[in-house]
């Protein structure tokens, strides 16, 4: 069974610092990983995914994601943090071996930018 | 862009009553999905569907059923609402292909009373 944890309840960043949001995974096969971000009272938006290839992924908004294959993670990063990023953000996996591609997400993290 | 749209923003219903959530995607996707949102337990898939009629369980199934009649849109349906069912409630589609990301619409808050 694929599993999700991000081991952070809640990120504290001054805007203008770099933001890391951690995700490790474990499935039985190889991931397929993905990022979302949830903004108060909206649905989930796609940030950005890892299928294969490039262990550096750049998504949506200067967000990008490293692929980690030996230490299982995949954690999402900015360079430089806005006030605009705080949100909660939510790391999900999907075992190639599913054949029919369930995608189990992490608990979420809430980042908070401050000015 | 997808637009994926839930018919209410807010519900409240009572203990007992029949519920019907309803979803509309507007690009043709082949999958849609339905998730409760519970802070602190990330997203739990209740049911999914990945073409016209068909469905499969997800992680959380029990107390809830799912219709799909046409490719666009898909209901989720709580038999008898309890109150152990006050949650969001998120509905997604997307593309055939594990690695196609899923689309969610902007949820619809549920209370039971």
């Amino acid at each position: 069974a694929q599993s999700v944890a991000q081991p952070e309840d809640q990120v504290n960043v001054a805007e203008g610092n770099p933001l890391t949001v951690k995700c490790t995974y474990s499935v039985s096969g190889n991931p397929y990983l993905f990022w979302y971000v949830q903004y108060p009272n909206r649905g989930l938006q796609f940030l950005l995914k890892y299928i294969t290839g490039d262990n550096l992924v750049k998504g949506s908004y200067g967000f990008e994601a490293e692929f980690n294959k030996s230490q299982t993670s995949f954690h999402l990063k900015k360079p430089s943090a806005l006030v605009s990023d705080s949100a909660l953000y939510f790391c999900a996996v999907r075992d190639t071996t599913d054949s029919w591609g369930k995608l189990q997400f992490g608990a979420g993290t809430q980042v908070v930018v401050t000015p | 862009d997808v637009k994926v749209t839930q018919s209410s923003r807010y519900l409240v219903k009572r203990t007992g009553e029949k519920v019907f959530l309803e979803c509309v995607q507007d690009m043709d996707h082949e999958n849609m999905f339905w998730y409760r949102q519970d802070p602190g337990l990330g997203l739990r898939l209740i049911y999914f569907s990945y073409d016209v009629k068909m469905k499969e369980k997800g992680d959380i199934p029990e107390g809830y059923s799912v219709s799909r009649e046409k490719k666009e849109r898909f209901s989720l349906i709580l038999e008898s609402a309890s109150t152990n069912q006050t949650s969001m409630y998120l509905c997604a589609s997307s593309l055939s292909g594990v690695y196609q990301p899923q689309h969610f619409g902007d949820g619809t808050r549920l209370s039971i009373l």
